[in-house]
């Protein structure tokens, strides 16, 4: 059971726009920064955005994020067969630990 | 360019203990604000994030796995080791280590980039 709660599965067409939530408590996110992550199969997580809604360089602008009091968000436009993959919400949490949501699969239709 | 590569067994006994070693590259742990931490992920199921440790040698484990870990920094070889005691059936899989980007809070935490991941199997 995850510290932060997130849908397991979310699904659109391609050129659709979804949206992932990340919901907490105002332990994390109420009162940190959250960051997402974007695992593809068989491969190790990439950072999508970080500080609620930054992206790194490289991270194309169909990706953003937002937080709201105890809530963030990750939304994806223009979706495309190679979004396909888990989505996992993080932050810190008041107990000085990390702690992440329990992933989102992401299909593509 | 940031790299960072997990190494360690890939076969370990029940009860007995874990130790795995992150190297990287382009970046220092002495340099102020930056951190490496180990998160793990059993097959198919969720990342569980395990370990911190910070440049200034502070450290942060998970509570629920507080007792079993240890995290350790040679700045000089720019390595991190995550030891874990009494591994059982339940610890098995891919272990990965992370960067965490210069920040002065230890709050302000985010992982990027990831090592590629070692898979752990616990079986006798």
């Amino acid at each position: 059971q995850s510290v932060l709660t997130q849908p397991p599965s979310v699904s659109a067409a391609p050129g659709q726009k979804v949206t992932i939530s990340c919901s907490g408590s105002s332990s994390n996110i109420g009162n940190n920064y959250v960051s997402w992550y974007q695992q593809l199969p068989g491969t190790a997580p990439k950072l999508l955005i970080y500080d609620n809604n930054k992206r790194p360089s490289g991270i194309p602008d169909r990706f953003s994020g937002s937080k709201s009091g105890t809530s963030a968000t990750l939304g994806i436009t223009g979706l495309q067969t190679g979004d396909e993959a888990d989505y996992y919400c993080g932050t810190w949490d008041s107990s000085l630990s990390w702690v992440f949501g329990g992933g989102t699969k992401l299909t593509v239709l | 360019q940031i790299t960072l590569k997990e190494s360690g067994p890939t076969l370990v006994k029940p009860t007995q203990t874990l130790t795995l070693t992150c190297t990287f590259s382009g970046f220092s742990l002495s340099t102020s604000g930056v951190g490496v931490g180990w998160i793990r992920q059993p097959p198919g199921k969720a990342l569980e994030w395990l370990a911190l440790i910070y440049w200034d040698d502070d450290k942060r484990y998970s509570p629920s796995l507080k007792s079993r870990l240890t995290i350790t920094k040679d700045t000089s070889k720019n390595q991190v080791v995550l030891t874990m005691t009494n591994m059982d059936p339940v610890d098995t899989a891919t272990y990965y280590c992370a960067h965490r980007p210069r920040s002065p809070n230890r709050m302000h935490n985010w992982f990027d980039p990831w090592g590629q991941g070692t898979l752990v199997t616990v079986s006798s």
